[in-house]
């Protein structure tokens, strides 16, 4: 199992840039998170889903979007890039259920300019 | 909601010596409590945890401690090696739905050989 795959590792966008980050697993879990990551802050909670088609905001969710068509493909979307998205960007997979083990993929680091 | 405090932020111990890490949660439904480590550019990787109904757990040389009380829960690493030098994050799990944890801001360990 290659586990949660994040592509691409680094990207350098100009403000007001779109792209798309993309986070695959292949152990079918149901639950999949977007977390980003700042220096001496911790991992804040982006958006998360608990099944294809079910997606929901996390406590940072401005500026970003997200959806969930298959169990294993979580996509975040970040219309008009600003400075203050530069950060790494991680997603999650679980099983689900409660207290199961979030399994991280390698990350994201994204820089706007 | 809820909100973890992680303390000390950064430590650095001498080989051999033990390290603790203190974290406090302010949600006391949380129920689940997990600590994880993150190497230079890697994804954050669960260590250890510990549910709401258990004081203490140990796996080898890494321990977590719960106090429901006080709210606050440990990380303790003994005979610490350089290998154990990375970030650790703790986190907490509210009575909310979609499995979804709060981390805390992290601690830089180094271990000095």
């Amino acid at each position: 199992n290659a586990g949660v795959t994040q592509t691409p590792k680094f990207r350098i966008l100009k403000i007001g840039q779109s792209m798309t980050l993309q986070c695959a697993q292949d152990m079918n879990h149901n639950y999949m998170y977007w977390y980003r990551q700042d220096p001496g802050m911790g991992l804040k909670l982006i958006y998360y889903s608990v099944g294809a088609g079910i997606t929901d905001k996390g406590e940072v969710p401005n500026g970003y979007n997200v959806s969930r068509s298959t169990t294993e493909d979580f996509p975040l979307r970040l219309e008009l890039a600003a400075p203050s998205q530069t950060s790494v960007y991680f997603c999650a997979s679980s099983y689900g259920l409660a207290g199961n083990e979030q399994f991280f993929g390698p990350g994201t680091r994204l820089t706007v300019l | 909601g809820e909100n973890v405090e992680q303390h000390p932020s950064t430590l650095s111990v001498q080989e051999g010596d033990s390290a603790v890490i203190k974290c406090t949660y302010s949600d006391s439904a949380s129920n689940y409590f997990p600590w994880y480590k993150q190497e230079l550019g890697k994804g954050p990787q669960l260590i250890i945890d510990i549910r709401s109904n258990v004081g203490e757990k140990k796996d080898q040389r890494i321990a977590v401690t719960l106090n429901k009380t006080a709210k606050h829960f440990s990380l303790h690493i003994t005979e610490t090696q350089p290998e154990d030098s990375a970030v650790y994050f703790c986190a907490a799990k509210p009575m909310e739905y979609g499995n979804k944890l709060v981390f805390g801001a992290g601690t830089i360990l180094r271990v000095k050989s």
